[in-house]
């Protein structure tokens, strides 16, 4: 089991260049998200899909678009790269349960540089 | 909308006990969750509390009050592995949408 993957490892961006970054799980989940940590800071939620199908906005949204390709991969698009978007992007998943167990699985994140 | 309270940093000996503090304020709060990252990697989970009391997990304790909103993490026997940041976390919606805190750097020395 490779758990959660994320590609690319590394990524730098000139400001209003577009890129999608990739994130597929093996786990069975049904919930996956998009998180961004600033340096020193904890994880924002940007966007997050409580199942096949769904897709929801996060604490900060603007900026970005998602696609929940099936039940595996959930990608985050930025079309418009901006220089307040460096940052680290972390893909997560969880069993979606109705009590909120709230146990995530990372991926270990894509490092985004916009200059 | 949700917010959580942690300290930003916190230093101890090799051996020695942390407790790391954690308040919330929710609506809707289903629980309570710690996160460990160390510098450069992924959030790995700790440990979950729903209902009031302790939950002990090895070295790691984790303790949640719902009527006071606010739970803890206690590290005991302290290793230098343990030197990372740790993460508190509420769950208030089903579908496991997290809120995380700030984070508290820990630093452990010889």
């Amino acid at each position: 089991n490779a758990g959660v993957t994320q590609t690319p490892k590394f990524q730098v961006l000139k400001t209003g260049q577009s890129m999608t970054l990739q994130c597929a799980q093996d786990m069975n989940h049904n919930s996956m998200y998009w998180y961004r940590q600033d340096p020193g800071m904890g994880l924002r939620l940007i966007y997050y899909s409580a199942s096949e199908g769904t897709t929801d906005k996060g604490e900060v949204p603007n900026g970005y678009n998602v696609s929940r390709l099936n039940k595996r991969e959930f990608s985050l698009r930025l079309e418009s790269a901006a220089p307040s978007q460096t940052s680290v992007y972390f893909c997560a998943s969880s069993v979606t349960t109705s009590g909120g167990a709230g146990t995530q699985y990372f991926g270990p994140g894509t490092r985004l540089t916009v200059l | 909308g949700q917010s959580l309270e942690q300290p930003s940093e916190v230093t101890a000996v090799e051996g020695a006990i942390v407790q790391i503090n954690c308040t919330y304020q929710t609506s809707g709060f289903y629980g309570l969750s710690w996160y460990q990252q160390h510098d450069g990697g992924a959030p790995t989970f700790l440990s979950y509390n729903a209902l009031d009391g302790l939950e002990e997990t090895g070295r790691f304790s984790s303790f949640l009050s719902r009527s006071d909103s606010y739970g803890y993490l206690l590290l005991q026997e302290l290793q230098m592995k343990d030197s990372a940041s740790y993460f508190c976390a509420v769950s208030s919606a089903a579908g496991n949408k997290l809120t995380f805190g700030g984070g508290t750097r820990v630093l452990v020395k010889p």
